[in-house]
């Protein structure tokens, strides 16, 4: 089945611990990103990447890492989260730049505390 | 620069009435725009889209959108609304060939009251 998979689905941690939240799609996309989802706000992109290797801020990076060392995979990484990065993040995936519908995970909710 | 506005945070229907979701964009170039569906505790899945061709685009479980250039708007139209459309709706605009940049309206949650 077509899907992009986050992990893990529920997180709470406590203000500095790092953390990396997984995303890993199977339909060969090109085009990984992420996205935070806060009420009243919509989605709004933190990073996103290309292909392997290539990657680009969105529109709220401070604060968040990304690596995209092979095509499937693009984890999100928080090197000292703090509670204003609350909140329900999405991976999507994109097959390429004229096929830009994007794929969805299911969503990680987190709260740090 | 890109963006999405979405008018009416909440829209509320009655069970087999019309449904009519706003969205308006601006785009420098011309536009891919989207319509996705979010139901609670779920991502957000593709309702329809329009790339190129015909401006009225049809897309899942009864829903579609027309595309007006010169008003620049993408609105999502329902004729008869079903208890089982009451989600969350976002517009969202790309730029067609021109890179992956996608832009998300802040979302239309839709009440259907029976």
């Amino acid at each position: 089945e077509a899907q992009v998979t986050q992990n893990p689905r529920y997180l709470i941690t406590v203000t500095g611990k790092k953390l990396t939240v997984t995303c890993s799609q199977n339909m060969n996309h090109e085009y990984m990103s992420w996205y935070r989802q806060d009420p009243g706000l919509g989605l709004r992109q933190i990073y996103y990447s290309m292909n392997v290797e290539a990657t680009d801020k969105g529109d709220v990076p401070e604060g968040y890492k990304v690596s995209r060392k092979e095509k499937r995979n693009f984890p999100l990484i928080l090197e000292s989260p703090s509670p204003n990065q609350t909140s329900l993040y999405f991976c999507a995936s994109s097959l390429n730049r004229e096929n830009t519908e994007a794929f969805f995970g299911q969503g990680t909710r987190l709260t740090v505390v | 620069a890109q963006s999405v506005t979405q008018l009416g945070s909440h829209v509320s229907v009655s069970e087999g009435a019309l449904v009519l979701l706003r969205c308006n964009y601006s785009s420098s170039v011309p536009p891919y725009l989207f319509w996705y569906v979010q139901y609670p505790n779920q991502g957000l899945q593709l309702l329809l889209k329009y790339t190129t061709g015909a401006t009225l685009v049809k897309g899942i479980n009864g829903f579609e959108a027309e595309f007006k250039k010169s008003e620049t708007s993408f609105h999502l139209t329902k004729p008869s609304a079903h208890m089982s459309d009451a989600a969350e709706y976002f517009c969202a605009v790309s730029e067609v060939g021109g890179g992956f940049k996608t832009i998300f309206g802040a979302g239309t949650r839709l009440f259907v009251k029976a």
